[in-house]
This record gives structure tokens, sequence and C-alpha cells, in this order.
């Protein structure tokens, strides 16, 4: 079953603008991981973000944790053709052996 | 160094055959866990493999089996294939609790 789920489900943005992505998750977590992935091909690893902290920076990603509401968030700071991709939020739950519940995914599409 | 390898990239089965796809992990990496992705979804968690034992197993029936060995490398087999199994599998190595890395997965289309 999916543990979290994103939003939105789609998103087009203009390059150079930001593009922000929402997580929702039911259970306690160890971790949080944001993947990329182009074209129905393999995830790429973006971010990992531990419970016992608020926010990450990664290049031009920005993350962010809330556990008392289980949300998280992505930023993608003034965003390129190169970013449309489907991105999936992952939770790594407490006491869950560390295999990843994934999201249903948002589809970003940067347009030139 | 060479990431997650997996093999083949696709592949095409009828209904009631069977299926094996390979990972090779990550260099260092010892864990090795495999999950189905359905079109339109995320990933979802098959089992995982540590020291040449299944460890974890999500939601799939005993059609779904593996294997590690001692190298670490891993297969998936799928018997009596399904329509439904029609998905991009993906593996995964890792050492500890550390991140997940992913393969470029193998896509099975079941006719």
């Amino acid at each position: 079953s999916q543990q979290g789920e994103e939003d939105p489900q789609a998103l087009s943005i203009q390059e150079g603008e930001n593009a922000t992505m929402n997580c929702s998750y039911k259970t306690s977590i160890n971790n949080l991981q944001w993947y990329r992935q182009n074209s129905g091909r393999g995830l790429v690893h973006l971010i990992l973000i531990r419970s016992n902290e608020r926010e990450k920076h990664s290049g031009r990603l920005r993350v962010t944790l809330d556990t008392s509401k289980k949300s998280s968030s992505l930023l993608i700071t003034a965003s390129r053709a190169a970013d449309t991709a489907s991105y999936f939020c992952a939770t790594d739950a407490a006491g869950g052996g560390n295999k990843l519940t994934f999201g249903t995914g948002t589809q970003l599409k940067v347009e030139l | 160094d060479a990431g997650v390898t997996q093999s083949p990239t696709h592949l095409i089965k009828t209904r009631g055959q069977q299926v094996t796809l390979r990972c090779s992990p990550k260099s260092g990496h010892d864990t090795v866990s495999w999950y189905q992705q359905a079109l339109g979804q995320g990933p979802q968690f098959i089992f995982q493999y540590y020291e040449e034992e299944e460890r974890q197993r999500g939601n799939f029936p005993d059609r779904f089996s593996g294997h590690q060995f001692p190298n670490y490398s891993s297969e998936l087999n799928v018997n009596a294939l399904l329509l439904g199994d029609s998905a991009l599998y993906l593996c995964a190595s890792r050492w500890g609790a550390d991140t997940q890395y992913f393969g470029p997965g193998t896509r099975l289309t079941v006719l």
C-alpha cells in the first residue's frame, strides 16, 4: 500500500520559476527521502532528511519536514527544462527495517 | 564505480510463464531490495535480502521469490505470470541503514 501522497499530482511551470511539491505520510518515520524518475526509468536519489531534522538543502533543492503534521515539502528553485520528471517521496518507517514506502508521485513539467 | 545494474532491460512473457530478473548491487553494498512499479504508481516493496536471507517481505504472493548470492547480487523470480505482473521491477541496494540506490529497472510485459 502507498504510505504517502504527493500533492499536486501534476505541476506545470515555466523555466526559472520555483516548483513546490508536498508529501503526506501516515506513520512515524526514521527518515524521508525524495527521488526523481525520468520517463519510467530508474529512481535517482535527491535528498534524505532524518526525523530529527526540520530543513535540508542540496544545491537548488530545499526539503522541509514537519513530523507533527506528518508532512514534507520539496522546493526546486530556478527550475530548468531538465527538471521535468516525476518526483516521489519515500518514507523509512520507524521499526520498518529500512524498507521504503513510496507515495504516488508528482509529475513536474518545466516548459521553456 | 558502477552503480546498481539490472538485467535484462526489457522482457516479454506470456501468462503462466516464469521469469528471472537479476541485480548487481553498488560496490560495497550488502543489502538488496526489490520493488514493483505499476504504470502511473509509486514503487511497491516486494522483499529485501541481507546475508543471503529474505529479511522482510511486502504484500506479494508466494509466486514472487528471490535469492541473494555470496557476492551480494540478487535474483527475483516470478512464477505463473499474470497480466497484472506487468510492471517496472526496480532493484535497490544499500549498506547498513544508509541511502538506497536504485538500478535502471527491468520492464516486464506479460501478454
